[in-house]
């Protein structure tokens, strides 16, 4: 059974720094990897889906990269604002599967003014 | 906006009273997906489909039921509705087949008294 963890379960930085969000999953067979960010509330909103093949994909201030062999994502977010301020969440598939999606339980992060 | 719409957004309901959501999308999405979000446990797969009339279990199904009779609705069924299935209720949608980043619509709280 895939199992997806992810630490810290917060995280608080002053703002402008740089900072990592961790991800480790238990079976590295999986087709991709997503991550997804979480404001109070709301729904998730999808952030960067890296493919088996992919070692990292990039979206602005964001560059997830995936390390399928050890099973683990890192999440970097450079140059931190308070609007990053958010639970992040990643998720990969089943085993076996591309698209049925197992959660980590995400990181709380906090971005100080 | 992946035009994904949940409803109702918010109920309270009574143990032992069936309790039906409904997920709504604008575009012939094929597959659509439930989960639920719990503190401590991130977000589970309750049941997911891949086109109308086909409908899988996921992770956490026991005491849910689902269909799918046209492709733009979804609905998630609790039969006889129990505390322990009080959460927040998301849909998500892949928008084409090849496609596996999944799109989320805004969730609906569901407290169980």
């Amino acid at each position: 059974k895939q199992e997806v963890t992810q630490i810290p379960a917060a995280l608080s930085v002053p703002e402008g720094e740089n900072l990592v969000l961790n991800c480790s999953f238990t079976d590295s067979a999986i087709y991709n990897l997503q991550w997804f960010r979480q404001d109070p509330g709301k729904g998730l909103t999808s952030l960067l889906l890296i493919q088996s093949s992919q070692r990292e994909q990039t979206s602005g201030r964001l560059n997830a990269s995936l390390d399928k062999s050890s099973g683990r994502s890192t999440l970097y977010i450079a140059a931190s604002q308070p609007g990053d301020s958010a639970t992040y969440l990643c998720a990969v598939p089943f085993s076996g599967s591309a698209r049925q999606l197992t959660f980590g339980s995400g990181t709380q992060l906090t971005v100080l003014p | 906006d992946a035009g994904i719409t949940q409803s109702p957004r918010h109920k309270v309901t009574e143990t032992g009273t069936p309790v039906t959501l409904r997920c709504h999308q604008t575009e012939n999405h094929r597959y659509m997906y439930w989960y639920r979000q719990d503190p401590g446990h991130g977000l589970r797969l309750i049941h997911y489909s891949y086109g109308v009339k086909d409908t899988d279990k996921g992770e956490v199904s026991d005491g849910y039921s689902v269909s799918r009779s046209k492709t733009e609705d979804f609905l998630l069924t609790l039969e006889s509705a129990t505390s322990s299935q009080t959460s927040v209720y998301f849909c998500a949608i892949n928008i084409s087949p090849g496609e596996e980043t999944q799109y989320f619509g805004p969730g609906t709280r569901l407290l169980v008294l």
